[in-house]
């Protein structure tokens, strides 16, 4: 079946610009995850959705960056006023539990950004 | 607060070699550990997960690890490479207890194998 996916998969936005990353999970997957992974780094969590409610955000580095996910499927991170230390990769992973920490989540392929 | 440390960013071996990919991690709670690989252009997959029980776990592709509590490792290996086994690997903790899911990750460990 379709795994996850994320659309662009390449993004250059200019520095001050706003963009939309988005993700489209697996089908009737109840949990979503943001990460953002530097380069030469691990991923590092962002944000987490259960179905449409985002119940932490702890990881948004600042109010810039803003997730939504309306409808409990399909979620889009946002990011206000780009700087180039927000270029990165930016992961979307999904799992169907609703208590997911023991189970394996599944990563889309990312959007890699670049500020510039 | 919880971390992973990932010893050697690079790890180099010949085929048909051991592969030994070394984790070591930081919990206040009973982790669950994972590892997670990551081919070029693809997104992470699952490698293989401890959550209870048994220390020593098995993966895909004939790679397992070993739980150890007193060493606070969680070391991956594999008793002999082949050359598709090169890509990034990471080694990943989760807190669990009441933790949902969001996950830790080390700095990655990219290992190439030579013919």
């Amino acid at each position: 079946g379709a795994g996850v996916s994320q659309s662009p998969r390449y993004k250059v936005a200019k520095r001050g610009q706003d963009v939309a990353l988005r993700c489209d999970p697996i089908s009737g997957h109840v949990s979503l995850f943001w990460y953002q992974q530097a380069l030469g780094q691990g991923p590092e969590f962002l944000t987490y959705f259960q179905n449409e409610a985002q119940l932490d955000k702890s990881g948004l580095p600042s109010d810039r960056f803003f997730a939504e996910r309306p409808e409990g499927s399909v979620s889009t991170l946002k990011i206000q006023r780009t700087q180039q230390e927000d270029s990165a990769v930016y992961l979307c992973a999904s799992s169907a539990h609703r208590v997911p920490a023991a189970y394996e989540q599944y990563f889309g392929p990312g959007t890699r950004l670049t500020v510039t | 607060a919880q971390s992973v440390t990932q010893l050697g960013s690079h790890v180099s071996v010949s085929e048909g070699a051991l592969v030994l990919l070394r984790c070591n991690y930081s919990s206040s709670v009973p982790p669950y550990l994972f590892w997670y690989v990551q081919y070029p252009n693809q997104g992470l997959q699952l490698l293989l997960k401890y959550t209870t029980g048994a220390t020593l776990v098995k993966g895909i592709n004939g790679f397992e690890a070993e739980f150890k509590k007193s060493e606070t490792s969680f070391h991956l290996t594999k008793p002999s490479a082949h050359m598709s086994d090169a890509a990034e690997y990471f080694c990943v903790l989760n807190a669990g207890g009441t933790s949902y899911g969001k996950l830790t990750f080390g700095q990655g460990t990219i290992l190439t194998v030579h013919p």
